[in-house]
């Protein structure tokens, strides 16, 4: 069945670089998706990738996507302690927008 | 533009009752979609609305219902509320038929059965 997995955890310093990885099973995905949560709030989507691109930049977010491994990270360049947060992958499954699987997951502190 | 709102905010049930929560969507988004998140765990699909229409359903069962109106907002209903029902419930709306169906997120309605 589709699946998709992150890890739970990444603890990092404030100014480093974050990555948070992500690997999804549906071949079929047209998009990916990275939203943020933020302690007792709804979902806040971060940057999305077509799925026929290797890479995209958003200031000072990248998204790497290799579709044959289908491995996804987003990278944040000069981590800030208002980065703290939980940040979650998603893939649209069965190349449908209506169903997103979303991962559990990746929480996310930064150390002053 | 005004972004998706939903209500309420948060609701305390009993088992066995029944609850109506509230979805406005997104100003120009026609598709509604809902979603469960249990606590420490990512969001799963529900089931989504299009034209007054149910277009998908998750692994949810029959008692997990909805409606979408006129005016794009949308309700979820849960009857014979079980104790597994506690989580947040997050309404996404977007605009089917375009080139890319982004999802946003409300801030969620929080569930709480006793």
């Amino acid at each position: 069945g589709e699946d998709v997995e992150q890890s739970l955890f990444l603890s990092v310093r404030e100014g480093d670089s974050s990555v948070i990885n992500c690997t999804y099973t549906d071949s079929s995905s047209t998009y990916l998706y990275w939203y943020k949560q933020e302690p007792g709030a709804g979902l806040q989507l971060l940057t999305y990738i077509f799925s026929n691109m290797d890479m995209k930049q958003d200031q000072r977010l990248t998204v790497l996507l290799n579709k044959k491994d289908k491995h996804l990270s987003l990278r944040i360049a000069d981590t800030q302690t208002g980065d703290s947060a939980i940040y979650f992958c998603a893939e649209s499954f069965g190349g449908s927008q209506g169903n997103l699987i979303f991962g559990k997951g990746t929480k996310l502190s930064v150390k002053p | 533009e005004t972004g998706v709102t939903q209500s309420p905010t948060h609701l305390i049930k009993t088992r066995g009752q029944q609850v109506t929560l509230r979805c406005s969507s997104q100003s120009g988004h026609n598709t509604v979609s809902w979603y469960q998140q249990a606590l420490g765990q990512g969001p799963q699909f529900i089931f989504q609305y299009y034209r007054e229409e149910e277009n998908g359903r998750g692994n949810f069962p029959p008692r997990f219902s909805g409606l979408q109106f006129p005016n794009y907002s949308s309700e979820l209903n849960v009857n014979a509320l079980e104790l597994d029902d506690s989580a947040l419930y997050l309404c996404a709306s977007s605009l089917a038929g375009g080139r890319q169906e982004t999802q946003y997120f409300g801030p969620g309605t929080r569930l709480l059965v006793l």
